[in-house]
């Protein structure tokens, strides 16, 4: 089955503790991309990958990492998260003239 | 530079009513248009998508038609169910459909 995946799907944690969210997708896709979506401020773009080892800055990238060593994955860090990092983050995948395709979503939580 | 604006929520209707969302955009060329859904606890899918003007897009009984000259992408379904409650999301892309504008979303809550 097509899908692209996340985890963990809930995440608490506390300020300063660096924390990985893995995504992957089984499509072979070109491009991924990370999306945060906050109440009232809809999705907004954190960072995004064109192909393996090209990536670059969306319109909300302070506070984040990212990398794309392989096609299928592409991990989002938080070095040193703070609660307003607290959010609904989603990753997606897509392929040239395609739809982007969406991941299930993580629920952070930063104390 | 591009942007896309959609009608604020929540939408409340009966089931069975007709519904309409509002979604205009403003891009310099000439845009790919989606509507995605967002049902409650679950991640976005693409409800449908138009890539040229006077273009309908169609799915799950929703249109829209990519109308350039009032430069909008309303989504409209006949007869709603309580199913369809979710949030609903219009996009457009101008770089080959990798880069997507995102509207804010629009609640949509159906009662029975």
């Amino acid at each position: 089955e097509a899908q692209v995946t996340q985890n963990p799907r809930y995440l608490i944690t506390v300020t300063g503790k660096k924390l990985t969210v893995t995504c992957s997708q089984n499509m072979n896709h070109e491009y991924m991309s990370w999306y945060r979506q906050d109440p009232g401020l809809g999705l907004r773009q954190i960072y995004y990958s064109m192909n393996v080892e090209v990536t670059d800055k969306g319109d909300v990238p302070e506070g984040y990492k990212v990398s794309r060593k392989e096609k299928r994955n592409f991990p989002l860090i938080l070095e040193s998260p703070s609660p307003n990092q607290t959010s609904l983050y989603f990753c997606a995948s897509s392929s040239g003239g395609g739809p982007q395709f969406f991941g299930p979503g993580t629920r952070l939580t930063v104390l | 530079g591009d942007s896309v604006t959609q009608m604020e929520g929540p939408v409340t209707l009966s089931e069975e009513a007709f519904l309409t969302i509002n979604c205009t955009y403003t891009a310099t060329g000439y845009p790919s248009l989606f509507w995605y859904v967002q049902y409650p606890g679950e991640g976005l899918q693409l409800l449908l998508k138009a890539t040229k003007a006077d273009d309908k897009g169609s799915n799950k009984g929703f249109e829209a038609t990519y109308r350039k000259e009032t430069t909008s992408f309303h989504l409209e379904k006949g007869s709603v169910q309580v199913s369809d409650s979710a949030v609903y999301f219009c996009a457009l892309s101008d770089r080959g459909n990798y880069q997507l504008i995102w509207g804010a979303g629009t609640k949509l809550i159906i009662k029975p």
